[in-house]
This record gives C-alpha cells, structure tokens and sequence, in this order.
C-alpha cells in the first residue's frame, strides 16, 4: 500500500537532546512537509522541501533542521534550541508544491520529560 | 500573509440538530480544504473546494465555497455522535504551492 510512514508514534526527549524524526513514503511524491500541532490549534509548517536536496523554512522552522537527500524521506531534527518542543508532528507529501493535495502521515508526538 | 479563522472554536450540539461551521480566510485563495482529526489522530481530508461557488457532500457533511466573501461553511445535517471530531479548514494562496494556512480548528461534540 503506498503511503506515508512515521516513526516512532511517541517520543520522549530529556531536555538539551536533539531528536530525529522520521518521514518515508513511498508514493513517489516529489514535495514534503513537516508541520507542528500544539493543543487546542491548528498546525503551522516548519520546513517543507518541493525536490530531493533542496528544502526551505517554513514559519516556525527555528530550532528544527531537516535534510531531503532521498526523494522518499524527509527526516526533521528537533534541536535543543527549540524552547518548547512537545507537540505532536504531522508530516505530508504531495505530487508536487503546485496546486496539489496533501496527504498526512500519521504523526509523532513528541514529549520532553 | 494568508490566514484563517474558524468559529465556533467549541460546538456541543445534540444529535438530530444542524449546525454550521464557518472558515473566513484574509487573503485570495485558490484552495479550501476541509478535515477531520479524531483525538491523537491525524487528518483525514474531507473537502477539496477549487472554485466560487463549489459545493461537496458527503453523508451529513456539505461544505460550500465563496471566495468573494472569502468564506467557506461547514453544514452538519441531523448530526449523530460518529460526527463527533475536531474540523479544521485549511487555505492555500497562488503563492504558496500545496503548502496550507490552517485555521485553529472547531471542536464538536455530539451529544446524544
């Protein structure tokens, strides 16, 4: 089945530790994105990448790092310079940047303890 | 810079009632999404609003589009407890490719 696969489903970072999510899919999707959820609001994009080795801040892109180096994975790396990383991450992908649907993986919710 | 508001932000209704949801978005808009998101879930699309004066259905759902008035709605027919979710819309501009403006979200909960 194609689709897009995150992992883990949980996380939890001590604080001062960088973290990696993880983002695959294999729908053969040239664009992806990574987007932030915290309680109660709607989400707000980090970084998004519309073709393998080139990708661009979002809105909320300080504190997160990310890297396109296969057109299928799209990995974002929460940083210990992001002041408030629990949240949960819903990472996405769609044909391309222009004018297409985008389809949402399942997310990672991440917890700082 | 685009954004959108939803209201209500909190919607309790009993099952049979109807409701509306409304998205009003600031800037022009190409592209109205609607979704669906269950307690630590993620999106299931609902909508896809391309045009002025589009409209979809889908069981108790029908959502409309009025970009002259930059407002899409949400109408819940005779809602049951199933329906009950969080809905957001979602906006994207002719600048901003596929990537997606969201709105805070409405919570609703159907009671029976």
């Amino acid at each position: 089945d194609g689709g897009i696969t995150q992992s883990p489903k949980y996380l939890f970072r001590k604080e001062g530790q960088n973290v990696t999510l993880s983002c695959e899919q294999n729908l053969n999707h040239d664009a992806m994105y990574w987007y932030r959820q915290d309680p109660g609001q709607g989400l707000r994009l980090i970084y998004y990448s519309q073709i393998v080795n080139d990708f661009q801040k979002g809105d909320i892109a300080e504190g997160y790092s990310v890297s396109r180096e296969k057109k299928e994975s799209f990995p974002l790396t929460v940083t210990s310079a992001q002041k408030n990383p629990t949240a949960f991450y819903l990472c996405a992908s769609s044909i391309t940047d222009v004018n297409t649907e985008a389809f949402f993986g399942q997310g990672t919710r991440l917890t700082v303890v | 810079e685009l954004k959108v508001e939803q209201n209500p932000l909190f919607l309790s209704m009993q099952e049979g009632k109807n409701y509306t949801i409304y998205c009003n978005y600031s800037t022009t808009s190409d592209r109205l999404y609607w979704y669906r998101q269950d307690p630590g879930k993620s999106l299931e699309s609902l909508f896809v609003l391309l045009s002025n004066g589009a409209v979809k259905q889908e069981g108790r759902l029908m959502a409309s589009l009025d970009t002259k008035a930059r407002l899409s709605t949400l109408h819940i027919t005779a809602a049951v407890h199933d329906l009950s979710a969080t809905y957001f819309c979602a906006a994207a501009s002719p600048t901003s490719g596929s990537r997606l403006t969201f709105g805070e979200g409405t919570q609703l909960t159907v009671n029976p």
